[in-house]
């Protein structure tokens, strides 16, 4: 089966710009997960979306960070504007029922760079 | 919420040695721990998971322990390969809730 899939894969911007992230999930999976991975560090949720509902976005600064996942199937994460300390790989993962105990299928990544 | 403090950052070891990764947990009602690998570039995959019913689990060279009462869990690689290098995160969870990884452990396996 297809993996998850993530565009883009590289990006570089100046600080106060917007950008946007794209997930597309393993077909039939309900739980999407977006995590920011700094460099050094192990992956932090931001959000995570059961369906097209947010079960968890505690961690998500929503001051400058949105997410959707339109009929539960992809998902977009914005950042705006962007900051210095943005910089780092997001990663969509997404697991086919219920949260947390379940295997998480990574992407990829998109590797943000803000200058 | 859960804490998760992993050891060592950083592991050499020459191909052929066993390697151990500890990780411990804040939480004591966290009861599912897995453990992911990271190559170089690539995206995290899950390699061996354990729950909280049962103390150790082994497939082929990798297998992980669990110690509730002291709330931590370890990955142990036998007869290590090249190809066992990588970043290794574990984590942990409990319920529904989300995960909470480690910071990694960057394993470097010499020829």
């Amino acid at each position: 089966e297809a993996g998850v899939a993530q565009s883009p894969r590289y990006k570089i911007i100046e600080k106060r710009q917007s950008v946007a992230f794209w997930c597309n999930p393993i077909s039939g999976h309900a739980t999407l997960y977006w995590y920011q991975q700094i460099l050094g560090q192990g992956p932090k949720l931001l959000i995570q979306f059961q369906n097209n509902g947010v079960v968890d976005d505690s961690q998500l600064p929503k001051d400058r960070f949105s997410a959707e996942r339109l009929k539960g199937v992809d998902s977009t994460l914005k950042i705006q504007p962007a900051k210095l300390e943005d910089s780092a790989v997001y990663l969509c993962a997404s697991s086919p029922g219920l949260a947390g105990q379940e295997t998480q299928y990574f992407g990829p990544g998109t590797r943000l760079l803000v200058l | 919420g859960e804490n998760v403090e992993q050891h060592p950052s950083t592991l050499s070891v020459q191909e052929g040695d066993s390697a151990v990764i500890k990780c411990t947990y804040s939480d004591s009602a966290s009861n599912y721990f897995p453990w992911y690998k990271q190559e170089l570039g690539k995206r995290p995959q899950l390699i061996i998971d354990i729950r909280s019913n049962v103390g150790e689990k082994k497939d082929q060279r990798i297998a992980v322990t669990l110690n509730k009462t002291a709330k931590h869990f370890s990955l142990h690689i036998t007869e290590t390969q090249p190809e066992d290098s990588a970043v290794y995160f574990c984590a942990a969870s409990k319920g529904y809730s989300t995960l909470t990884f480690g910071k990694g452990t960057m394993l470097l396996v010499s020829p």
